[in-house]
């Protein structure tokens, strides 16, 4: 399977902390990308991160892949209410069209 | 900012019955897919198209399940004789290329009585 898994699979934390969520995969990937979910939603992209990459900021968001694990994270610093959502990490196979989702971690901060 | 857009919101149909779930895409985007989500679940891959024509396909993608682009802008998922178990949301995603970002729209609820 080429299935991702997130740990933790959920993460409650005070405004302000910081949020670390990890996804591993199994299978090569062309490319991992972090998506965020509001409850009943469609998903929102978040950042992508390429298989020749190590690290990728985005404004309060900051990704590591490492191939070698088959791991990735996602860090949210200075968390707010507002991020209150479903993380879902998806790797994106070398074959170019498949794109296998992770089981999500919901994350819940607290005002 | 474009957007996919998803018809209709919310379907309810009786067992065994057929469905349309419509998309348009963001219009210079070329790869279409389709995924479910069971609720409280994973999002799972059902299939991809490009270029008129399926180009990958998951396990739960069976006989059941079609996709076409039937007029050059809709972009539709038919599922024929509906279980119980095609309850679901089912996700639209465009891109302009084939490792870019995808763009989703936000789903339709299938729900199968």
């Amino acid at each position: 399977s080429q299935q991702g898994e997130e740990d933790p699979q959920a993460l409650s934390i005070q405004e302000g902390e910081n949020a670390t969520m990890n996804c591993s995969y199994k299978t090569s990937i062309n490319n991992l990308q972090w998506y965020r979910q509001n409850s009943g939603r469609g998903l929102v992209h978040l950042i992508l991160i390429r298989s020749n990459e190590r690290e990728k900021h985005s404004g309060r968001l900051r990704v590591t892949l490492d191939t070698s694990k088959k791991s990735s994270s996602l860090l949210i610093t200075a968390s707010r209410a507002a991020d209150t959502a479903s993380y879902f990490c998806a790797g994106h196979g070398t074959g170019g069209f498949k794109t296998i989702f992770g089981a999500g971690t919901r994350l819940f901060v607290k005002a | 900012e474009p957007e996919v857009t998803q018809t209709p919101s919310h379907q309810v149909t009786q067992m065994g019955q057929e469905v349309i779930l419509r998309c348009v895409p963001i219009s210079n985007h070329l790869y279409f897919y389709w995924y479910r989500q069971i609720l409280g679940q994973k999002v799972e891959f059902l299939v991809s198209f490009y270029n008129n024509e399926i180009s990958e396909k998951s396990e739960i993608f069976d006989d059941q399940f079609s996709v076409e682009r039937p007029d050059g802008s809709n972009f539709t998922l038919k599922i024929r004789s509906t279980k119980l178990e095609d309850s679901a949301m089912y996700f639209c995603a465009t891109t302009g290329g084939s490792f870019q970002p995808q763009h989703f729209g936000d789903g339709t609820r299938l729900s199968i009585l």
